[in-house]
């Protein structure tokens, strides 16, 4: 079936830093692929998403772009803020007669100022 | 417009017992998911209803169940509680007929004693 992978965390950055969190995805068909960020207390919002092989999705700085070759949808972000703090997740999602996401376990990211 | 409205927020149960949980959608939307959130389990997918119908279904057992309502509006059953229920409950819309992005609520915790 399919399923996502993603790096484990925490991720502990110093504010500017350069921040890059692998994503591996398994599908049988051609999914779309999300990158949701979980703010402290709050539900999951869409942060990026592409839904063909070479787009890239891009939002807030942060961009990722859907590699079919290396079924990989990395995200990165040239600068981090303190504000970036927050749980990223890394997920695909497949039309099979309705719609299920499959998310990855999710990473967490500290920012330092 | 408004956003994934969920109710309660929060709610104490103790084992044995029953809970049901609500869920309006985005104005418009007539797909609603529903997950299962836990420290150690990550994101699970519960079930998809679209137009009141389920569409997909998640691992879970019987005990879980769901409904989706004319106007969209979505509940979430758990009967006979086990502490391993304990969980934040997310449910999240989508138009059910596009990419499969989702806008997600703040989620229902249950805490099971």
């Amino acid at each position: 079936g399919n399923s996502v992978t993603q790096m484990e965390g925490p991720v502990t950055l110093s504010e500017e830093a350069f921040l890059t969190i692998n994503c591996t995805y398994t599908a049988t068909g051609y999914p779309s692929l999300f990158w949701y960020v979980q703010y402290p207390g709050e539900g999951l919002q869409l942060l990026l998403k592409a839904t063909k092989a070479d787009d890239k999705g891009s939002n807030k700085g942060f961009e990722a772009t859907y590699r079919k070759e290396t079924t990989s949808f990395h995200l990165e972000k040239g600068s981090v803020q303190v504000s970036d703090s927050a749980v990223y997740f890394c997920a695909l999602s497949e039309n099979t007669g309705g719609f299920k996401t499959i998310f990855g376990a999710g990473t967490r990211l500290f920012v330092k100022a | 417009k408004a956003g994934v409205t969920q109710t309660p927020r929060y709610l104490i149960k103790t084992r044995g017992q029953q809970v049901t949980l609500s869920c309006s959608p985005i104005s418009g939307h007539r797909s609603v998911s529903w997950y299962q959130q836990t420290p150690g389990q990550g994101l699970q997918f519960l079930f998809e209803y679209f137009s009141e119908t389920q569409r997909n279904k998640g691992n879970f057992p019987g005990r879980f169940s769901g409904r989706q309502f004319s106007n969209s509006r979505s509940e979430m059953n758990v009967s006979t509680l086990e502490l391993g229920d304990s969980a934040l409950y997310l449910c999240a819309s989508s138009s059910g007929l596009s990419t499969g992005e989702l806008f997600f609520g703040e989620g229902s915790r249950l805490t099971v004693l």
